[in-house]
């Protein structure tokens, strides 16, 4: 168990819906990252968030948004669904980004089908 | 752009035998190279890491060198286990010269392997 928690462990729903994954990053922990896995695309890195504030963006699309509360849990919000969403979304997060401070620690996904 | 390139799997092995998964990758910055191993219908869990040059990092007997000269991070293991059945991920973060991430993980493709008694 990586302390990293996320909820739903599924989600099915329709094409054009919305939906918002939730994060709740280890003890301790200031840094969240989202990252997207698909058979086609592999592992792809979405978006940063340290300590509430956004960092780095990756090959997140315009209809995903994310953000990080005071209590630093985290959430991934993906509109307007297509069929090419489906995929597991995993969160990880860090202590910070210095030194042996990088290793980012993975919570078990959220699987997403788009119908 | 910051890129990792792993040996095309799925690899199959018996029990016992010795195994190597290749990784190489390319990096603006300074990297820090990661195995992560996903287990089935698991998240990723961190294998082992190095974050500079000639480090060997290890755990529950793999090892893996950072090659700055070759630009690679080649996992082994001697004698492999059914249970090592899984997924295996080289990835990377890139730092700036003051040693601060740039936070992202850059991934490879995934290795398949399969153990079978």
């Amino acid at each position: 168990d990586s302390g990293v928690t996320q909820t739903p462990k599924h989600l099915i729903t329709a094409t054009g819906q919305r939906v918002t994954l939730r994060c709740s990053p280890r003890s301790g922990d200031l840094s969240v990252y989202w990252y997207q896995q698909s058979l086609d695309q592999g592992l792809q890195f979405l978006i940063h968030y340290y300590n509430g504030e956004e960092r780095a963006k990756g090959n997140i699309l315009e209809r995903f948004s994310a953000q990080q509360f005071p209590d630093l849990h985290s959430e991934l919000n993906l509109s307007s669904l297509e069929l090419g969403d489906s995929a597991l979304y995993f969160c990880a997060s860090s202590p910070g980004l210095a030194g042996g401070r990088k290793e980012q620690f993975f919570g078990p996904g959220t699987r997403l089908t788009v119908l | 752009g910051d890129s990792v390139t792993q040996m095309e799997g799925p690899v199959t092995l018996s029990e016992e035998a010795f195994l190597t998964i290749n990784c190489t990758y390319t990096a603006t910055g300074y990297p820090s190279l990661f195995w992560y191993v996903q287990y089935p219908g698991e998240g990723l869990q961190l294998l082992l890491k190095a974050t500079k040059a000639d480090d060997k990092g290890s755990n529950k007997g793999f090892e893996a060198t950072y090659r700055k000269e070759t630009t690679s991070f080649h996992l082994e293991k001697g004698s492999v286990q059914v249970s090592d059945s899984a997924v295996y991920f080289c990835a990377l973060t890139t730092d700036n010269a003051g040693g601060t991430s740039y936070g992202k993980l850059t991934f490879g493709q995934g290795t398949i392997l399969t153990v079978h008694p």
